[in-house]
Order: C-alpha cells, then sequence, then structure tokens
C-alpha cells in the first residue's frame, strides 16, 4: 500500500523563521505528481505547490517546494502570522490520488 | 472567478443515503474534472474519487467502490457524490475540488475547492 508520512507531525516556530516541512513517500514517485496544500480551521484545502515545486497563483514567493523520488519538502523561508495553519501533501499520480497526514505549524 | 458552491450539511441514520451537489461557475465546466474529497475533523483529506465532466467516466477510491456514484450534469454545470449505505464513521466533511488542468484520470493538482459539506451520520 503506497503511503505519504509527513514531519514533523507539529513544528512550533515564531513569526520570521523558517519553516521546514517534509513529505516522505513509501517508493519513488515521479516530482510531476507533488502537490502542497494548506488548510487553515474551518477551510477548505488551498493549493500550494504542484508539480513538485511550482507556486500555484497568487501564493507568495517565500513558499517553495523541492524534492524528487521519496523525499519532499516544503519551505517557508519567513513565516508570516497568516501561514500559521496545516500543510499537506499529495501525491497524484497513481490510484488512489493519497494525502499524507499532515504538518501542523503553530505559534510557539 | 471560479466558485465551486456545495449544498448543505445533511444529517442522515446509518443505513441511509446522501448526496452532497457542488454547482461550478465561472469557467468551463466540461475541460476540467471534479475529485471528491473528504475529511473527518482532526484528520488528513482522503481521497474518494473523480469523475471527467466531459464523458462522466469514473474512478473510485477501492474502500468506497461498492457505496459511492459521482455524476454530473452539465446542463447545471453541477456534481454529485452519492454515498450509500451510511456508517458512523461516514460522519466527516465533503469536498469536491476541481482539476488544475484537464485530464482523463484525473492526475492533477486540485485548484479550487468547494466550501465543504458536513454530513453527520447518528442515529
Amino acid at each position: 500500500e503506497f503511503v505519504l508520512t509527513q514531519s514533523p507531525g507539529t513544528l512550533s516556530l515564531s513569526p520570521g523563521e523558517r519553516a521546514t516541512l517534509s513529505c516522505r513517500a513509501s517508493r519513488s514517485v515521479s516530482s510531476a505528481y507533488l502537490a502542497w496544500y494548506q488548510q487553515k480551521p474551518g477551510l477548505a484545502p488551498r493549493l500550494l505547490i504542484y508539480e513538485s515545486s511550482k507556486r500555484a497563483t497568487a501564493v507568495p514567493d517565500r513558499f517553495s517546494g523541492s524534492g524528487s523520488g521519496t523525499d519532499f519538502t516544503l519551505t517557508i523561508s519567513r513565516l508570516e502570522p497568516e501561514d500559521f495553519a496545516v500543510y499537506y501533501c499529495q501525491h497524484h499520480g497513481d490510484l488512489p490520488f493519497t494525502f499524507g497526514p499532515g504538518t501542523k505549524v503553530d505559534i510557539k | 472567478q471560479v466558485q465551486l458552491l456545495q449544498s448543505g450539511g445533511e444529517v442522515r441514520k446509518p443505513g441511509a443515503s446522501v448526496r452532497v451537489s457542488c454547482k461550478a461557475s465561472g469557467y468551463n465546466f466540461n475541460t476540467y474534472g471534479i475529485t471528491w474529497v473528504r475529511q473527518v475533523p482532526g484528520q488528513g483529506p482522503e481521497w474518494m474519487g473523480w469523475i471527467s465532466t466531459h464523458n462522466g467516466h469514473t474512478f473510485y477510491a477501492q474502500k468506497f467502490q461498492e457505496r459511492v456514484t459521482m455524476t454530473t450534469d452539465t446542463s447545471t454545470s453541477t456534481a454529485y457524490m452519492e454515498l450509500r449505505s451510511l456508517r458512523f464513521d461516514d460522519t466527516a466533511f465533503y469536498y469536491c475540488a476541481r482539476d488544475r488542468v484537464g485530464s482523463y484520470t484525473g492526475n492533477t493538482a486540485l485548484d479550487y475547492w468547494g466550501q465543504g459539506s458536513l454530513v453527520s451520520v447518528s442515529s
């Protein structure tokens, strides 16, 4: 069974700090099918990054994605107050299109 | 602007069925497929399936294969998801989301999402 694992589960940081979020796949996947979403309480997920490293429309350039094979990373260069949220990775290359369990970025 | 407007929350008893609607606007409905995702509060999203708005072709997660039907009405730009034989653990928010690019299998990221519909299963 294909699984995405995200770490850490929770990341406690202060505004202005750098956040590094990890998404690990149980087998090698194409970076063309790796996306990252942000979700705030009471709202639907929002697409941040597609094809592993491309920012979606209107996403600030402090968000960046990288990685290949089994290891992918979402980096937020300097946390803004609105960035404290839960982040999910998703692989959408092979059915079923799996989401990871999420990393919560909260205020330290 | 692109919008996906979902139907309101529903309460059902175990064994019943529920149908959630997702009305699209602001783009050509036939060009982009629709994915349905559910999320139990406090947990990650779960992919349920995908429907082509072009020809109605569907892919369902094996977990839901026997109980879910996804359809579209192109005349009203509306997608529907019906889940049958509801169980307590089907209580969740159900989201529709649009493919970022047109595809034959839904293997794209999801760029616009509905606001979510809470389905509660309770006796």
